[in-house]
């Protein structure tokens, strides 16, 4: 099976800009959850989405959103950036067999490094 | 909310030597997970613990799970410079979102 994949790689944007990031999970996967790193704060949970629904968050703004598509497919917007949205965002799906979040493993992709100037 | 504190956040070893990463909760865990980072790349899926003084081995990496169910360890036998890389824990808060603990980066030199 093919890996989760993220798109784009790398994005450079500049700060009251908004940004959209896309994963793809694993096929068959249903569970797709969003996670922020930083040298400073580590792995931050952002939020979890499951057949189209989010189902969990994290403690971030509301400027920071979700979607999934029929077909698992997710993605993340960010809107008016700012230079502390600098981050690695990683994208980890799941065949969530599991009811609770956190009792499935974790599928990461490559991550999206987001570079605000 | 519920911390997950992993201590040490570095250690630098002599390939050969042991290596132990741990990592406390001030509440019960329901689970802990394990996962291991790269440089460069991403978090790679090791293990789940579940029971209250769980032991699991892979190969030179022993894991464990506190009695209590507010600890964990993870411990590598004679390192090798593959074991380069940050090893996270995570725990499960109240069914509802992940908690990682800031990770342990283990450098190794040969």
């Amino acid at each position: 099976k093919a890996g989760v994949t993220q798109t784009p790689r790398y994005l450079i944007k500049t700060r009251g800009q908004q940004v959209t990031l896309s994963c793809s999970p694993i096929s068959g996967h249903r569970s797709v959850s969003w996670y922020q790193q930083t040298p400073g704060q580590g792995l931050q949970f952002l939020f979890e989405y499951f057949s189209e629904t989010q189902r969990n968050k994290g403690n971030f703004p509301g400027r920071f959103s979700g979607r999934q598509f029929s077909n698992s497919r997710s993605e993340m917007n960010v809107s008016t950036l700012e230079l502390g949205d600098s981050a690695l965002y990683l994208c980890a799906s799941s065949p969530r067999t599991s009811g609770r979040v956190g009792y499935n493993e974790q599928f990461f992709g490559p991550g999206t490094r987001l570079t605000v100037l | 909310g519920q911390q997950v504190m992993q201590i040490p956040q570095y250690q630098h070893v002599q390939e050969g030597e042991d290596f132990t990463t741990y990592c406390n909760s001030s509440t019960t865990l329901s689970n802990i997970q394990w996962y291991k980072q790269r440089p460069g790349g991403h978090p790679v899926f090791l293990i789940q613990l579940v029971k209250s003084g769980e032991v699991k081995k892979q190969k030179r990496l022993t894991f464990q799970f506190g009695e209590a169910k507010k600890n964990s360890s993870l411990h590598i036998t004679a390192t090798q410079t593959t074991d380069v890389g940050t090893y996270f824990c995570t725990a499960n808060q109240a069914g509802t979102a992940l908690i990682f603990g800031k990770g342990t980066t283990l450098s190794v030199s040969s």
